[in-house]
């Protein structure tokens, strides 16, 4: 079984901050992990995955992910948050290791990111 | 730009009505998805098509029913809606059937049932 944890439902930062969005896994095999963004009223949005190539992934906007095995974490930066980044962001894993039938993306609960002026 | 839609986007109806939401891909692709949420909750699986004819449920229990007679449509109906219904319902697709796939996913529509 996969599950997601995401620590911080809400994260505000100061426009031009760091962002860090934390995202830990647990899978019984190698996982391909994903981050998702979702605006107001509009459906989720590839931000990257990991598919076990990069360990260190570079996605939209800005945003990268860093797969760190030891900590079964993928957690989520950018380093310097703009206005336009305020959405939710939500970190999902699959599992590699099941054949044949449809893949199942595990999503976490999703993390609410503000950016203050 | 991922070409998914859903109609409608928000809908109020009473109890014990009947209800479709829509949901249409023009990408062609096989695999096409309904998860349900909550807000401050996970994105919960309700329903799954491998392709035409083939449909599937999810992690969440679900008194939702789905039906996929052509790829591009895949069409979530509730035979008597409840308050307990009141959810946002999103759909996705993606090309192919590997776990690295990218789920494309409309805007979404959000259900209240009175």
């Amino acid at each position: 079984a996969q599950s997601v944890t995401q620590l911080g439902s809400h994260v505000s930062v100061s426009e031009g901050a760091l962002v860090l969005l934390r995202c830990n896994y647990s899978s019984s095999v190698p996982p391909y992990l994903f981050w998702y963004v979702q605006y107001p009223n509009q459906g989720l949005q590839l931000l990257l995955k990991y598919t076990s190539a990069a360990t260190l992934v570079k996605g939209i906007n800005g945003f990268e992910a860093e797969f760190k095995k030891s900590e079964t974490s993928f957690h989520l930066t950018k380093p310097s948050a703009h206005m336009s980044d305020a959405a939710e962001y939500f970190c999902a894993v699959s599992d590699s290791g099941t054949s044949g039938s449809a893949r199942q993306l595990t999503f976490g609960s999703g993390t609410q990111l503000t950016v203050l002026p | 730009e991922a070409d998914i839609y859903q109609t409608p986007r928000y809908l109020v109806i009473g109890t014990g009505k009947k209800i479709t939401l829509e949901c249409s891909q023009t990408m062609g692709h096989d695999k096409m998805y309904w998860y349900q949420q909550d807000p401050g909750m996970e994105l919960h699986l309700i329903h799954y098509s491998y392709g035409v004819n083939s449909t599937e449920k999810g992690d969440l229990s679900s008194e939702s029913t789905v039906s996929r007679i052509r790829t591009e449509h895949f069409p979530l109906t509730l035979e008597s809606a409840r308050p307990s219904h009141t959810s946002q319902y999103l759909c996705a697709s993606s090309e192919g059937r590997l776990a690295l796939d990218e789920q494309f996913f409309g805007p979404g529509t959000r259900l209240t049932v009175l």
